[in-house]
């Protein structure tokens, strides 16, 4: 079982819709990470939670810290916001290094 | 302002051949850095890091090795490489937010 699984693994969805991608961890954490990794390869950090919510824009991050378990929502999706999203935890610790889930392919048709 | 640097953008070696990647941070003092890789179809997996100049972990057993010569250069190399080590490599520093390169498109032919 890996330690930090996704769902849904692909996720096809309309221009203005409202989206939710989830994520669950098996290991304790000091962070959680969403990242966004576009086609051409290139990864930017959208949010690093630790507890509660956080907001940027239309990307709306949560983290339930009992159940391991963190959501990553997009209101009013827009055909730009397709791209790969990746959940990533790190452990205790100086190192800080990530654990990643295994992405979540999102496609937005106009 | 904080920056990452990696080059080169492509590659293309014949197995057996050396390498070197180098990545480099400014604005920033003595972060975390690490070099993660991508396969092909596959998820991110952490290759190495280093907490400081000189000092290196190494999470997964391969024919790569990875050196910190000064505070804010992280260099991935290979003595001889092999057709599994095709992949995307990233490099990234931690403060403790994540930041990645733009990373390398490695292919062994």
């Amino acid at each position: 079982k890996n330690e930090v699984e996704q769902s849904p693994q692909n996720l096809t969805a309309q221009e203005g819709e409202f989206i939710t991608i989830n994520c669950s961890y098996s290991v304790g954490i000091s962070a959680l990470h969403w990242l966004q990794q576009h086609p051409g390869g290139g990864i930017v950090s959208l949010f690093m939670l630790s507890s509660g919510k956080k907001k940027h824009g239309r990307l709306i991050a949560t983290i339930n810290i009992q159940e391991k378990h963190s959501s990553l929502h997009i209101t009013a999706s827009h055909p730009r916001d397709s791209a790969v999203y990746i959940c990533a935890v790190s452990g205790g610790g100086s190192a800080r290094q990530l654990t990643f889930g295994s992405g979540t392919q999102l496609t937005v048709l106009p | 302002s904080q920056t990452i640097h990696q080059w080169p953008a492509t590659l293309v070696q014949p197995v057996g051949s050396p390498l070197s990647l180098e990545c480099t941070v400014e604005g920033t003092s003595n972060p975390n850095l690490y070099w993660y890789r991508q396969a092909a179809g596959r998820g991110l997996q952490l290759l190495f890091y280093s907490v400081g100049i000189g000092q290196i972990s190494s999470e997964v057993p391969q024919n790569l090795s990875a050196s910190r010569p000064q505070d804010r250069q992280f260099i991935l190399s290979s003595k001889k490489l092999l057709l599994s080590d095709s992949g995307f490599y990233l490099c990234a520093w931690s403060d403790p937010g994540y930041t990645f390169g733009s990373g390398t498109r490695l292919t062994v032919v």
